[in-house]
C-alpha cells in the first residue's frame, strides 16, 4: 500500500517570502500522480498543483512550483512570494494509475503566513 | 458549470444510530468518492462510485455503505454509529482515470461536519 508523509505538521512564512513544504511517499509503482491541495477554513479541497510521474519536468502553476525527485521519492512544494490568502492547509496527496481514482493523503502540514 | 454540493453542511447523532450523507457530483462527473477526514488529519478514502457500481474501498467496515444514482449524484450511509466517526466527510467527483488524459481534476465538496455524541 501507498503512504504519504508530511514531516512538518506547522509552517510559518513572512508575507512576500518564500516557503517550501515536504513530502515524502512510499510506492512500487512506477506510474502514478502527485498532488498537493489547499484546505482553507471553507473546508473544500482546492487544487494547487499535480505532477506526472512520467515527467521529468518540474510542474509550476504562478506562484507554486514542485521539487519532484522520484528517485528520492520526495515531492516538496515551494510557494514563492507568499500572500495572506496562502494561509490554510496543505495536503499531498498520491493516486495510482492502476488503481482508480484513489488519492492517499498525507497528514497536512498548516501554513501562516505572517503580515 | 455546477460544483460539488453536499448536504447538510453540520449534523450531530448519537451512537448507535444510523445516518446518510448526500452529495450532487459536477456536471459531466461520472465518478464519486467518499473521503473521512477526522480532525487535524489527512482524508481516509472511504470508497468510490462509478456508474452507479462501488470500484474501489478504503479501509472501511461494512456499516459504511454506499449508493450512486443514474443522475451521478451519491449517498453515504453510516450504520451504528460510534464515537470515532466523528469527523468531516468530503465528496469529489471526477472522470474515470484515463492513461494519458489531461483531466484528472477532482472537483471537492466543502463536507458534512458529523458529530456522534
Amino acid at each position: 500500500a501507498q503512504t504519504v508523509t508530511q514531516s512538518q505538521p506547522e509552517m510559518s512564512v513572512q508575507e512576500a517570502e518564500t516557503v517550501t513544504l515536504s513530502c515524502t511517499y512510499d510506492t512500487s509503482e512506477s506510474d502514478y500522480y502527485l498532488f498537493w491541495y489547499k484546505q482553507p477554513p471553507s473546508r473544500q479541497m482546492i487544487l494547487v498543483i499535480r505532477q506526472e510521474a512520467y515527467k521529468q519536468q518540474n510542474a509550476t502553476e504562478n506562484r507554486f512550483s514542485v521539487n519532484f525527485q522520484k528517485a528520492a521519492k520526495s515531492f516538496s512544494l515551494k510557494i514563492s512570494d507568499s500572500q495572506l490568502g496562502d494561509a490554510a492547509m496543505y495536503f499531498c496527496a498520491y493516486r495510482s494509475n492502476n488503481a482508480g481514482n484513489m488519492l492517499t493523503f498525507g497528514g497536512g502540514t498548516r501554513l501562516m503566513v505572517k503580515p | 458549470e455546477t460544483g460539488v454540493t453536499q448536504s447538510p453542511t453540520h449534523l450531530i447523532k448519537t451512537r448507535g444510530q444510523q445516518v446518510t450523507l448526500r452529495c450532487s457530483s459536477q456536471s459531466g462527473h461520472n465518478t464519486v468518492s467518499w473521503y473521512q477526514q477526522a480532525l487535524g488529519q489527512g482524508p481516509q478514502f472511504i470508497f468510490q462510485y462509478y456508474r452507479e457500481e462501488e470500484n474501489g474501498r478504503g479501509n472501511f467496515p461494512p456499516r459504511f455503505s454506499g449508493l450512486q444514482f443514474p443522475n451521478y449524484s451519491s449517498e453515504l450511509n453510516v450504520n451504528a454509529l460510534e464515537l470515532d466517526d466523528s469527523a468531516l466527510y468530503l465528496c469529489a467527483s471526477s472522470l474515470p482515470g484515463v492513461r494519458g488524459a489531461t483531466n484528472y481534476g477532482y472537483t471537492f465538496g466543502s463536507g458534512t461536519r458529523l458529530t456522534v455524541v
